[in-house]
């Protein structure tokens, strides 16, 4: 079963305009890892964040975390056409080894 | 970085026939693999975990004598839709943990059953 919700589901922006997206998730966790998928294909890791850090840069993207909460956040600056794609968190628990996916945010940037 | 080869990247099969499906580390030895199915517009469902040298562990509702999983080595894992029906038609998605929390995924097969 997933683990949580992301939301929003779709997101439209223009080019230069930043992209929120929001995760959240039901049981304690490890870390929570954000991924990214192009149409069709497989998926690329973009950033993980481990249950005792709050917040993460890498490059145009800050990720959140607030284990209080159950919630991750993923934000892209600066959005491009090229980061069209979709998005989705995945949680590791436990002593498990299997991500766990979140429902996903599907990102159009236009120009 | 890690690489994982997933094969064959589209299938069209007809119903009734088996497929598989290859999922390969390139770079690195994995010892556990997972299959994951995903529907158009979808998240990622896990259907099974594949170990090295073991039987694989099934998610609950997932028929292991539909989905037949080897990992005989410890680059490749292999995933055979048996039997295949319409209703098998999807996209499955195969990854390899590259290290401790290190996940690397393939690049997917879409299969249609006609």
């Amino acid at each position: 079963s997933q683990q949580g919700e992301e939301d929003p589901q779709a997101l439209s922006i223009q080019e230069g305009e930043n992209a929120t997206m929001n995760c959240s998730y039901k049981t304690s966790i490890n870390n929570l890892q954000w991924y990214r998928q192009n149409s069709g294909r497989g998926l690329v890791h973009l950033i993980l964040i481990r249950s005792n850090e709050r917040e993460k840069h890498s490059g145009r993207l800050r990720v959140t975390l607030d284990t209080s909460k159950k919630s991750s956040s993923l934000l892209i600056t600066a959005s491009r056409a090229a980061d069209t794609a979709s998005y989705f968190c995945a949680t590791l628990t436990g002593t498990a080894s299997k991500l766990t996916f979140g429902t996903g945010t599907r990102l159009q940037v236009t120009l | 970085g890690a690489v994982v080869s997933q094969h064959p990247s589209w299938v069209i099969c007809k119903s009734g026939t088996s497929v598989k499906i290859e999922c390969r580390s390139l770079d690195f030895q994995a010892t556990t693999m997972f299959w994951y199915r995903q529907f158009p517009k979808q998240s990622l469902m896990l259907m099974a975990t594949s170990n090295e040298g073991s039987k694989a562990t099934y998610e609950q509702g997932v028929e292991k004598d539909k989905f037949l999983i080897n990992h005989a080595s410890l680059t490749l894992s292999t995933l055979t839709v048996t039997s295949a029906h319409p209703e098998d038609s999807s996209f499955y998605i195969c990854s390899a943990r590259d290290g401790q929390f290190g996940y690397t995924f393939g690049s997917g097969t879409r299969l249609t059953v006609v």
